[in-house]
């Protein structure tokens, strides 16, 4: 089974700080995805990634930027955190020349509190 | 853009009942994927069910199966025998054909509640 892991479950952070959140994938896919979930709001997207150096914003990409180096890791980092930045982050990956059914794989969750 | 609506911020249904979940949505792409993710207490996505709009069959995975009306851009999901482990937030997605990405748009969601 494809594995998409997220290196916190929860995290607390103070505003203004750096906040790096990471995600790994083992299935070798090509894109990598991260959302923002919130009451009421559903799931947003905020950034993605179709292969290795190479992103593109989604929806909600304001106050944040991603890094994707190596092609099973994608990065989502919050420069300087405000308590709006507050919420569910899910990350995801697929790959259309390897899924049959356009599945994506999503992680568990990073619920960030900042104070 | 393309955007997706649930109206139904939660819904209830008692076990061994069947509930109706609402989703349509807009777009001007005749071909396109649409999708149910079930989201349980644990956080992770589950896909539950999956719909190409060039089909005009309907999906049906075991209990669940959906009401596709492509005019009308109506994409209803059909929980038939409700099982407590049903319960769960429940989101209808879309995903365009076109470009190398699967990128999906959410509706908001409903909530599902299953009494015993």
């Amino acid at each position: 089974d494809v594995k998409v892991t997220q290196s916190s479950r929860y995290l607390v952070k103070r505003t203004g700080e750096k906040v790096f959140l990471e995600c790994v994938q083992d299935m070798d896919h090509e894109n990598m995805f991260w959302y923002r979930q919130d009451p009421g709001l559903g799931l947003r997207l905020i950034y993605f990634s179709y292969d290795v150096k190479m992103k593109e914003k989604g929806d909600i990409p304001e106050g944040y930027s991603v890094s994707r180096e190596k092609k099973e890791r994608f990065s989502l980092i919050l420069e300087s955190a405000s308590t709006n930045q507050t919420s569910m982050y899910l990350c995801a990956s697929g790959d259309r020349m390897k899924t049959t059914n356009e599945k994506l794989f999503f992680g568990s969750g990073t619920q960030l509190s900042v104070l | 853009a393309q955007t997706v609506t649930q109206s139904q911020p939660e819904m209830s249904v008692q076990e061994a009942e069947t509930v109706t979940l609402s989703c349509t949505y807009d777009t001007s792409e005749s071909d396109y994927y649409l999708f149910w993710y079930k989201q349980p207490p644990s956080r992770q996505m589950i896909l539950v069910i999956r719909q190409e709009a060039y089909k005009q069959q309907n999906a049906t995975e075991n209990r669940f199966s959906v009401n596709f009306q492509k005019a009308a851009k109506s994409f209803s999901l059909k929980i038939s025998d409700s099982q407590l482990g049903d319960a769960a937030m429940y989101f209808c997605a879309y995903s365009s054909t076109q470009g190398g990405s699967e990128k999906l748009v959410f509706g908001k969601g409903t909530k599902l509640t299953v009494n015993p």
